[in-house]
């Protein structure tokens, strides 16, 4: 099984600031077949990125996603207030299980 | 509109069985395979089953892997998570979703493990 592990846990930041959310697997992903999700309280995940580094439909462009290997990243642009909630990063190389990272926390100051 | 709209959760005792089901609109379910998730109170994201568009391919996670079974009606456009000989720690938001990485996915439905 591989294993994600995300750093920081939390972030306190303020808005227009830029954010790197890191994950780091295990072993190395084949094809780069890592995705990205925001969950805000309340409410289901929302997919933001897909295979480490594309959009999904309708997410801003001020979220970007890269890394290959054992090493991806999730990076916000330009902080807005709507942007707070926890962010996960999932594989989905090979058989499953196909888990989650513990989640990062991104709070406003 | 792309909609799963989930129903089935509640309060069960240890021992007890739940099933949980998925209703699709919007988009032709057959050509999708589909993934449920939990969300323990509190905690993060597990995976935890996978259903081909046609129902032949499974997977599950270890967690639940001889207790859960999933499966699919297509004629209904329905997902289904039959669980069984549920335990305290089953205690959950379960999730069902299009696809993985999950593009779609239903409002959530809480299912209580408790005596």
């Amino acid at each position: 099984e591989i294993v994600l592990t995300q750093s920081p846990g939390t972030l306190s930041l303020s808005p227009g600031e830029r954010v790197s959310l890191s994950c780091r697997a295990s072993q190395s992903i084949s094809s780069r077949y890592i995705a990205w999700y925001q969950q805000k309280p309340g409410q289901a995940p929302r997919l933001l990125i897909y295979d480490a580094s594309n959009r999904a439909t309708g997410i801003p462009d001020r979220f970007s996603g890269s890394g290959s290997g054992t090493d991806f990243t999730l990076t916000i642009s330009r902080l807005e207030p709507e942007d707070l909630g926890i962010f996960y990063c999932q594989h989905y190389s090979g058989p499953p299980p196909w888990t989650f990272g513990q989640g990062t926390r991104v709070e406003m100051k | 509109q792309v909609h799963l709209v989930q129903s089935g959760g509640g309060l069960v005792k240890p021992g007890g069985s739940l099933r949980l089901s998925c209703e699709a609109s919007g988009f032709i379910f057959s050509d999708y395979y589909m993934t449920w998730f939990r969300q323990a109170p509190g905690k993060g994201l597990e995976w935890l089953s996978y259903i081909s568009g046609g129902g032949d391919t499974v997977y599950y996670s270890d967690s639940v892997k001889g207790r859960f079974t999933v499966s699919r009606d297509n004629a209904k456009k329905s997902l289904y998570l039959q669980m069984n000989s549920l335990r305290v720690e089953d205690t959950a938001l379960y999730y069902c979703a299009r696809s993985n990485p999950a593009r779609i996915w239903g409002q959530g439905t809480m299912v209580t493990v408790s005596s």
